[in-house]
C-alpha cells in the first residue's frame, strides 16, 4: 500500500480556512485519496475522497496535485467543532477478500478562537 | 439511512477473561464489514475483515478471533485477554464497489 506523510499538528484560528497537507508520493494510478477525521473518544469519520479531479462537499474541498504525489484538505470556516486528528489515506487496491485503510499518525487540528 | 451500532461502549476485564464485542449494521444489504484497533494515540490497525456470511480475512496474527454469523453481524471474540488487548476497537462497513469505509462508535477496552 502506498504511504502519507502529513504535519502532526497544526492551528487554525477560529473562522479561518484550515489547510491540511498530505504527501502520497508512491501512490499508484488506480488509488483512491481518502480522508477521515477523528474526534477524542469518537470513531473515525469520513470526510471526502478523491482520485485526480478536485473535489468538495458539505464538509470540505479536496485538492489534488497533478501528478498525484500530494493532496490539500480545505476545511473553508474552520469552528471550534472541528478540532480533531485528520487522516489522510490512500485507499489499498483491492483483492478478492475486500479492501482496507491504512491510517497513519495524522494531523492534529486545534482550532483556535 | 444506514446505521452501525457497537457495543458495549467500555469494558474493564482481568487477564485472562473472555471477550466478546458486537457490531451490527443496519440499512443495507451484504456490506463489507471490518474490525479495527487502535491504542492509545496511535493509528487504526485493521484486524479482520469480512465480505460475507462465515468468510473472515485476518491481517494480524494474535489471540483474537472474529466471526460473521449473520449478515449484518459482526463479533470480535477471545478466549483469554491479553494486557496488550487494552485499545479502542471500532468497527465499520462498506457496501460493494464504493470504497468509503463508514465507522460505528467504537468500544474502549481495558484489561487489567
Amino acid at each position: 500500500d502506498a504511504k502519507t506523510t502529513q504535519p502532526p499538528s497544526m492551528d487554525c484560528a477560529e473562522g479561518r480556512a484550515a489547510n491540511l497537507p498530505c504527501n502520497h508520493s508512491t501512490i499508484s494510478g488506480n488509488e483512491y485519496v481518502y480522508w477521515y477525521r477523528q474526534i477524542h473518544s469518537q470513531g473515525p469519520q469520513y470526510i471526502i475522497h478523491g482520485l485526480k479531479n478536485n473535489e468538495t462537499n458539505e464538509m470540505a474541498s479536496l485538492i489534488i496535485t497533478e501528478d498525484r504525489k500530494s493532496s490539500t484538505l480545505i476545511l473553508p470556516h474552520a469552528t471550534l467543532r472541528d478540532t480533531a486528528v485528520y487522516y489522510c489515506i490512500v485507499r489499498g487496491s483491492l483483492n478478492n477478500a475486500g479492501n482496507m485503510l491504512t491510517f497513519g499518525g495524522g494531523t492534529r487540528l486545534m482550532v483556535k478562537p | 439511512s444506514q446505521t452501525i451500532h457497537q457495543w458495549p461502549a467500555t469494558l474493564v476485564q482481568p487477564v485472562g477473561s473472555p471477550l466478546s464485542l458486537e457490531c451490527t449494521v443496519e440499512g443495507t444489504s451484504n456490506p463489507n464489514l471490518y474490525w479495527y484497533r487502535q491504542a492509545a494515540g496511535r493509528g487504526l490497525q485493521l484486524l479482520f475483515y469480512s465480505i460475507g456470511i462465515d468468510q473472515i480475512s485476518s491481517e494480524v496474527p494474535q489471540n483474537l478471533s472474529a466471526s460473521r454469523p449473520q449478515d449484518r453481524q459482526f463479533i470480535l471474540s477471545s478466549k483469554k485477554l491479553l494486557l496488550s488487548d487494552s485499545g479502542f476497537y471500532l468497527c465499520a462497513w462498506s457496501v460493494g464497489r464504493d470504497e468509503t469505509q463508514y465507522f460505528g462508535p467504537g468500544t474502549r477496552l481495558l484489561v487489567l
